[in-house]
């Protein structure tokens, strides 16, 4: 089975503080996701990343930045944190779905990183 | 992005058989109908997808409306386990380079509760 691990369940920074998600994952995925998830606003995505070294803004990129510098590694990186960002953060890994458009391939989660901002 | 249309919560009965409905009206020629689900402390979780066929696996099956504006995802057993919010997706490519990778944009869902 796929496994996503994040590195902590719950976190509790300051405003202001640098913040950093981890997040990694064995099946050796391509592509890499961020998503936040809030009360009555479902999943957003923060970035992805479909490669080593590459990344992509996903529909809320402000405040934050990633990187990935390994395969299986994907963070998340608040770079000053703030209380609008106290959320339950998730990562996911896929493979590719691939130069064939009608190819799907599931996203695997981890079970989140609850961020508290105080 | 297409948007999906989904009731806020349903409920079930153990062992019966539910029917979670999703509407896409907007939904293009090309675009897969993914469904998640994700349980109580825990990340969301795969269920299906489909394109225009009925599909099954074993942990669902999946109905698209002829003209795919609708799906239904069918529990055909529900038990305790399934009480889930549940996500009807539709996959948004983002091209680069050549490659088509995809994202999820999740919805509210529904939330199903199932009573013993």
């Amino acid at each position: 089975d796929v496994k996503v691990t994040q590195s902590s369940r719950y976190l509790v920074k300051r405003t202001g503080e640098k913040v950093f998600l981890e997040c990694v994952q064995d099946m050796d995925h391509e592509n890499m996701f961020w998503y936040r998830q809030d009360p009555g606003l479902g999943l957003r995505l923060i970035y992805f990343s479909y490669d080593v070294k590459m990344k992509e803004k996903g529909d809320i990129p402000e405040g934050y930045s990633v990187s990935r510098e390994k395969k299986e590694r994907f963070s998340l990186i608040l770079e000053s944190a703030s209380t609008n960002q106290t959320s339950m953060y998730l990562c996911a890994s896929s493979s590719p779905a691939g130069t064939g458009f009608y190819s799907n391939q599931p996203q695997h989660f981890g079970d989140g990183t609850r961020l508290s901002i105080l | 992005d297409a948007k999906t249309t989904q009731p806020n919560s349903m409920e079930s009965n153990e062992e019966e058989p539910v029917h979670l409905p999703c509407n896409h009206s907007t939904i293009s020629g090309t675009d897969y109908i993914h469904w998640y689900r994700q349980l109580p402390s825990q990340g969301p979780e795969y269920v299906i997808h489909g394109l225009t066929s009925n599909v099954n696996n074993r942990m669902a099956s999946l109905a698209i409306a002829e003209d795919r504006k609708s799906s239904t995802l069918i529990l055909h057993r529900a038990t305790l386990r399934d009480a889930a919010v549940y996500y009807c997706i539709l996959r948004d490519v983002v091209k680069n380079s050549g490659c088509s990778n995809y994202k999820l944009t999740f919805g509210k869902g529904t939330l199903l509760t199932v009573n013993p």
